[in-house]
């Protein structure tokens, strides 16, 4: 069963750092991996999609990277915001069947 | 587009009660995904349809437990009966394919189970 670790599970940065999020899956035949932040009493909410054959997705200030070989993903947030402070979730899914596997995610808090 | 669409929002319920949790995907989206979120398991799928045929209920815990989607915009996940241990948040996500396409996701129906 693939297992997906996230660390660390909380977060709390000053507003105007980068800041680095970690992703880690035991099964690297994954067919792609996603991050998606989830805001207090909502949803998730796609962020990027990084695909098995990619390196990395770039969005703004967000950028996700993928190395299926050590079965990691980082997700990097350039210049924090405050508005940035939610959960974190990454999910990966492999080549075979349709399960999705998700982080427990990491808790991030940027302050004023 | 309103995007993916749950109700009720919020229900809480008394043990043995019958619970339906309805969903509307996003016009156009051939795939939908039902998700249940706990503090202790985090967030597991239940059971995912393509083209309103179910794919993949392997990750529907019990008997007690079972999803319908009759058309193309609208599902359904019933309890029977509840029990407390179903206290949790049930997400509803659509997407556009079932292979490589971005999940969109719902509100969510914050489920309590007395």
């Amino acid at each position: 069963k693939q297992e997906v670790t996230q660390i660390p599970a909380a977060l709390s940065v000053p507003e105007g750092e980068n800041l680095v999020l970690n992703c880690s899956f035991t099964d690297s035949a994954i067919y792609n991996l996603q991050w998606f932040r989830q805001d207090p009493g909502k949803g998730l909410t796609s962020l990027l999609l990084i695909q098995s054959s990619q390196r990395e997705q770039t969005s703004g200030r967000l950028n996700a990277s993928l190395d299926k070989s050590s079965g990691r993903s980082t997700l990097y947030i350039a210049a924090s915001q405050p508005g940035d402070s939610a959960t974190y979730l990454c999910a990966v899914r492999l080549n075979t069947g349709n399960q999705f596997y998700f982080g427990t995610g990491t808790s991030l808090t940027v302050i004023p | 587009d309103a995007g993916v669409i749950q109700s009720p929002r919020h229900e809480v319920t008394e043990m043995g009660q019958e619970v339906t949790l309805r969903c509307k995907p996003i016009s156009g989206h051939n795939s939908l995904f039902w998700y249940r979120q706990t503090m202790m398991r985090g967030l597991e799928l239940l059971i995912y349809f393509n083209n309103n045929v179910p794919i993949d209920d392997s990750g529907m815990p019990e008997d007690r437990f079972s999803a319908k989607m009759p058309n193309a915009s609208f599902s359904t996940l019933k309890i029977q009966p509840s029990e407390p241990r179903d206290s949790a948040v049930y997400f509803c996500a659509s997407s556009a394919g079932h292979t490589t396409d971005t999940q969109y996701f719902g509100p969510g129906t914050r489920l309590t189970v007395l």
